[in-house]
């Protein structure tokens, strides 16, 4: 399977705290994106990492990239309660068909004020 | 700008009964993906449309088939409906050929099979 796996299944943390959500995956990948998604409804994209890319940042998202472990990391600095949301890492794996997204089961991220 | 819009939001069905889910996809995009997103898991691929036709299939049952229109939107059909298709159906749009840009999805169809 090219399914990505996210790490930990469940984190909870009071706010003000960093949140650290690990992915590992499986096959090459053209890139690794990272999605919300708010009690069971859409997802909502945060940020895309290219193969050739290690590390970006979005606001308060940092994602890295390490290919040659075949996983990434989503840090959220300063987490909010309105942080709270599962949190997918979907990879869009080489070879396969353009924009066919491969999902692992997501991190359950609970924020506490 | 209208993101990628799904109808109807919930729906109950009976086993055995056939449905239908809509999906418009966000304006520029012309390639239109469907997941399946069981409780307590990640969305599954089913398949993606994009110039009306059906271009890679996931591991689901010929009991699912779509359809892609000329503007692009896209129609999910599920026949004879299972308790265990009860489910979040996720659309997804991007614009063809941009292997390295993000898919946006809509808020999804709760669908509940009785």
């Amino acid at each position: 399977s090219q399914q990505g796996e996210e790490d930990p299944q469940a984190l909870s943390i009071q706010e003000g705290e960093n949140a650290t959500m690990n992915c590992s995956y499986k096959t090459s990948i053209n890139n690794l994106q990272w999605y919300r998604q708010n009690s069971g409804r859409g997802l909502v994209h945060l940020i895309l990492i290219r193969s050739n890319e290690r590390e970006k940042h979005s606001g308060r998202l940092r994602v890295t990239l390490d290919t040659s472990k075949k996983s990434s990391s989503l840090l959220i600095t300063a987490s909010r309660a309105a942080d709270t949301a599962s949190y997918f890492c979907a990879t869009d794996a080489r070879g396969s068909t353009l924009g066919r997204l491969y999902f692992g089961r997501g991190t359950q991220l609970t924020v506490w004020p | 700008d209208a993101g990628v819009t799904q109808s109807p939001t919930h729906l109950i069905k009976t086993r055995g009964q056939q449905v239908t889910l809509r999906c418009s996809p966000k304006s520029g995009h012309d390639t239109v993906s469907w997941y399946q997103q069981a409780l307590g898991q990640g969305p599954q691929f089913i398949f993606q449309y994009y110039e009306e036709e059906e271009r890679q299939r996931g591991n689901f049952p010929d009991r699912f088939s779509g359809h892609q229109f000329p503007n692009y939107s896209s129609e999910l059909n599920v026949n004879a409906l299972l308790l265990g298709d009860s489910a979040l159906y996720l659309c997804a749009s991007s614009p063809r050929g941009a292997w390295n840009t993000e898919a946006f999805f809509g808020q999804g169809t709760r669908l509940t099979v009785v």
